[in-house]
């Protein structure tokens, strides 16, 4: 169990352009979400963390109008990339979090997408 | 702030030749340390997650291990299909996670 799916896998766009990005959890509901992206060679790096119903909260450095995140349901967020550049060309990686017991611990295991890579022509 | 230090950077394999990762932190509180394996292209893959010093969790040649200061990925016995990225993450509080910058595995046949 603890599958995320993206959509789409890849994607090219011209300059100027909005771009929409899906990231379900397939099998489990995930009470947080959370958006990634990654340069090559590099780690990934968080730039929101999203709770269903509420708003996004977005990392330092991230503009929150420029990627806009909608967690509508426990199982479905959202990331739109709103008037794209080629900086913005990048692997972006969504994550669901379900809460558990391990032992007397509550644990917040993450399971990650496949991931998304955009390319901004 | 969380740090989380990951070493080597790279590191290359003979097949069957068995050797251990590092993960460094420096978290108050911790509430888990992760070990995901990334393969390029892809999305991280859940491995294991420890919470308390001295626990140990085993799946196939992989082995985790975690102290009050680092945790080691032991690979016995690697095969080529273990190479892959493997990263490191902490969580304090919440559901965030910090991340480390990864140890590149590659084991040549």
């Amino acid at each position: 169990g603890a599958v995320v799916s993206q959509h789409p896998s890849w994607v090219i766009c011209k300059s100027g352009t909005s771009v929409k990005i899906e990231c379900r959890s397939l099998d489990f509901q995930a009470t947080t979400m959370f958006w990634y992206r990654q340069f090559p060679k590099q780690s990934l790096m968080l730039m929101a963390t999203s709770n269903e119903g509420s708003k996004a909260t977005y990392e330092q450095g991230v503009e929150k109008d420029k990627f806009l995140i909608n967690h509508a349901s426990l199982t479905l967020s959202t990331l739109t990339v709103t008037s794209a550049h080629p900086e913005d060309s990048s692997f972006y990686i969504c994550s669901g979090s379900k809460p558990g017991l391990a032992g007397t611990v509550i644990s917040y295991e993450q399971y990650f997408g496949p991931g998304t890579r955009l390319t901004v022509t | 702030e969380d740090q989380v230090t990951q070493s080597p950077e790279a590191l290359r394999l003979q097949e069957g030749e068995s050797s251990s990762l590092n993960c460094s932190y420096t978290v108050s509180g911790l509430r888990g340390l992760f070990w995901y394996r990334q393969d390029p292209g892809k999305g991280p893959e859940f491995l294991f997650t420890l919470y308390s010093a001295g626990e140990e969790k085993e799946k196939e040649r992989l082995k985790a291990t975690l102290t009050k200061k680092e945790s080691f990925l032991h690979i016995t016995a690697p095969k080529p299909e273990d190479s892959a990225t493997y990263l490191c993450a902490v969580r304090r509080n919440g559901s965030r996670l910090t991340f480390g910058e990864g140890t590149q595995l590659t084991v040549n046949p």
